[in-house]
């Protein structure tokens, strides 16, 4: 089954203690992306990767790090965490943007990772 | 970065009725997908529009990339109890952009 997977699903943490959260896809997907969703805010971009050992801030990329040494995987890593990175996180994953079959431009998300900071 | 706007920003109808939300830019876009996020889940793709007064169905759904390029619309007909959920707008300025997504419409529906 083509699909993203995050885990963990539920995380409390305390301030301070790096943490990550992990993302794999099995669809061959290039593009990677992860987001926050917060009440409101809808989701909001924290980086994205066009494909392997290339990441590019999002909207929102302070307080966050990630890397892409392999294809499928993308992870999402806290160096300090602070209660206000308390959120949804989603990654995300396509084919690139612009390319290949039309009906391919969304992107597929995983389950989600809900992320509490104390 | 880019905002989108989405209206109504939550709605609670009967089961039965017809629903319609929509989805503003200060921008134009070229391309619109409305995503819908099942309680505990993430985000799935329900419609994808490429071209201004394009009007794409995905079964009771319905979608249109308005004429101006800056709004976009979704309407459900004859709502049931699993249309529950967040339903998201995302746009896109241009091909090889990323996506920029909208605050959500929270939809509840009643029995």
């Amino acid at each position: 089954e083509a699909q993203v997977t995050q885990n963990p699903r539920y995380l409390i943490t305390v301030t301070g203690k790096k943490l990550t959260v992990t993302c794999s896809q099995n669809m061959n997907h290039e593009y990677m992306s992860w987001y926050r969703q917060d009440p409101g805010l809808g989701l909001r971009q924290i980086y994205y990767s066009m494909n392997v050992e290339v990441t590019d801030k999002g909207d929102v990329p302070e307080g966050y790090k990630v890397s892409r040494k392999e294809k499928r995987n993308f992870p999402l890593i806290l160096e300090s965490p602070s209660p206000n990175q308390t959120s949804l996180y989603f990654c995300a994953s396509s084919y690139p943007p612009g390319t290949g079959n039309l009906r391919l431009y969304g992107y597929t998300f995983g389950s989600g990772t809900r992320l509490t900071v104390v | 970065g880019q905002q989108l706007n989405q209206s109504p920003q939550s709605m609670f109808i009967q089961e039965g009725e017809d629903v319609s939300m929509n989805c503003t830019s200060s921008s134009i876009f070229n391309t619109w997908l409305w995503y819908k996020q099942d309680p505990g889940e993430g985000p799935v793709l329900l419609i994808a529009l490429y071209k201004a007064g394009e009007l794409t169905s995905n079964g009771r759904l319905t979608a249109q990339f308005g004429i101006t390029r800056k709004d976009s619309f979704l309407n459900i007909s004859a709502s049931i109890p699993s249309d529950v959920g967040i339903y998201f707008c995302a746009g896109r300025r241009n091909y090889g952009q990323n996506f920029v997504f909208g605050p959500g419409t929270r939809l509840s529906v009643l029995p």
